[in-house]
């Protein structure tokens, strides 16, 4: 199985702060890479798809790069809705995985 | 609007099988395939394998190859997944999401069935 490395576990951050989460591929899943956020208690809701399209409805801060073994997630300016945790998953070839997650918690 | 309603909360003694449901709506149903991921408490996301409603294939995750099996009724809009020989490492929160089409990505999911194991 492809393996996901997520970094950091958990981020600090104040409301305005622009923060990036990074998400490593054990090999390459070319573009096949999305994000979603998660609330507690709540499903997962898609933010990126594609590594770099931005799901409908979802603000525009949101922003996500990379391609072949590496990839991030930028939120360029925090709302207090964004404390959440993320997770990155690669749906390259049959079996998908997910990241272990990103904790953003306010600092 | 495109809908995934899931059955309800389980409790299971280790040894013993469960079957979750997963009732969609709103969409053509044989368009689209259905994913299980589950999270166990306080636990990240765990993908569990995935069905064609097309046509039935599946795909599942090594480590619960042997133990998943994910059906559908097309007549009623139903995708099922069956865990068996239920240990307590099973006990989590289960989510079907419908994947993009032609593509893994989940950007509608069911509310999530509670899984409990224990003796």
């Amino acid at each position: 199985d492809i393996q996901l490395t997520q970094s950091p576990s958990t981020l600090s951050a104040s409301v305005g702060d622009r923060v990036t989460i990074t998400c490593r591929a054990s090999q390459s899943v070319s573009a096949w890479l999305a994000w979603y956020q998660q609330k507690p208690g709540k499903a997962p809701q898609l933010l990126i798809y594609k590594a770099s399209s931005l799901e409908s409805g979802v603000p525009s801060r949101f922003s996500g790069s990379g391609s072949g073994t590496e990839f991030t997630l930028t939120i360029s300016s925090l709302q207090p809705d964004d404390f959440a945790t993320y997770y990155c998953q690669q749906y390259s070839g049959y079996l998908y995985t997910f990241g272990q997650g990103t904790r953003l918690e306010i600092k | 609007q495109v809908q995934l309603v899931q059955s309800g909360a389980e409790v299971k003694k280790p040894g013993d099988s469960v079957r979750v449901s997963c009732k969609t709506s709103g969409y053509n149903f044989a368009s689209y395939g259905i994913a299980w991921v589950r999270q166990a408490p306080g636990q990240g996301l765990e993908w569990m394998g995935w069905i064609s409603v097309y046509n039935g294939n599946t795909n599942y995750a090594q480590k619960l190859q042997g133990r998943v099996t994910m059906t559908r009724d097309s007549s009623t809009s139903t995708v099922y997944m069956e865990l068996r020989s239920l240990r307590s490492d099973d006990t989590a929160m289960y989510y079907c999401a419908r994947d993009g089409f032609s593509s893994g990505w989940y950007a509608y999911w069911g509310q999530g069935t509670l899984v409990a194991v224990s003796s």
